[in-house]
């Protein structure tokens, strides 16, 4: 049981080159959630997704794009990199009963250089 | 949503109790108070879950008073792989999407 995969580990983006980060889950969880993390901050929310076919924005949604086609994927596209976008992201998921814990994949730590 | 206030960083040794304890003024009658732990380089785990007086499971303590503007969530007997952040959220309990929020979080460090 993998629990949820981020997809890369690690990468370094030119300024205004685009990516897509991939989270995928495999614990048939309806939600699923983009933060960033930034140093010594906390974790901010900047999309998320109630089911598949669906997606809402966050608190910093700006710069980023989701899509989520299937129930087990949740896909984090930048279109255009800029430095500001430097910081490590957490994809999580979680079921839809009132309470339910999310669960955190490892993290994609991303440089804009 | 109920805004959180907890210590920025707290210092301890092996083998002693840690209480890390989180203020929620504003919290609403339908909010849980609950704790994640994160350790470096990897994304936040859950760790304990109420709603009022305590709960208990392997991993730590969650005391609620009845007021419930606050919350003490303790760890017995603290090693040194206890050494990371943890973060006290309010969480409201209705039906729908509900959204976690991370404020800076308690960095606790465990010595020998």
């Amino acid at each position: 049981n993998a629990g949820v995969t981020q997809t890369p580990k690690f990468r370094v983006l030119k300024t205004g080159q685009s990516m897509t980060l991939l989270c995928a889950q495999d614990m048939n969880h309806e939600y699923m959630y983009w933060y960033r993390q930034d140093p010594g901050m906390g974790l901010r929310l900047i999309h998320y997704s109630v089911g598949e076919g669906t997606t809402a924005k966050g608190e910093v949604p700006d710069g980023y794009n989701v899509s989520r086609l299937k129930k087990q994927n949740f896909l984090l596209g930048l279109e255009s990199a800029a430095p500001s976008q430097t910081s490590v992201y957490f994809c999580a998921s979680s079921y839809s009963q009132v309470g339910a814990q999310a669960f955190f994949g490892q993290g994609t730590r991303l440089t804009v250089v | 949503l109920a805004k959180t206030t907890q210590p920025i960083s707290m210092d301890s040794y092996e083998g002693q109790e840690v209480n890390i304890t989180c203020s929620h003024n504003n919290i609403a009658t339908n909010d849980y108070i609950t704790w994640y732990q994160q350790f470096p380089s990897q994304g936040p785990r859950f760790i304990i879950q109420g709603y009022k007086t305590k709960v208990t499971n392997e991993v730590a303590s969650l005391f609620i008073p009845a007021d419930r503007k606050s919350s003490t969530l303790s760890l017995p007997r603290v090693s040194l792989s206890d050494t990371a952040v943890y973060y006290c959220l309010v969480v409201i309990m209705n039906t729908g999407f509900q959204k976690l929020v991370f404020g800076t979080g308690t960095r606790l460090l465990v010595s020998p």
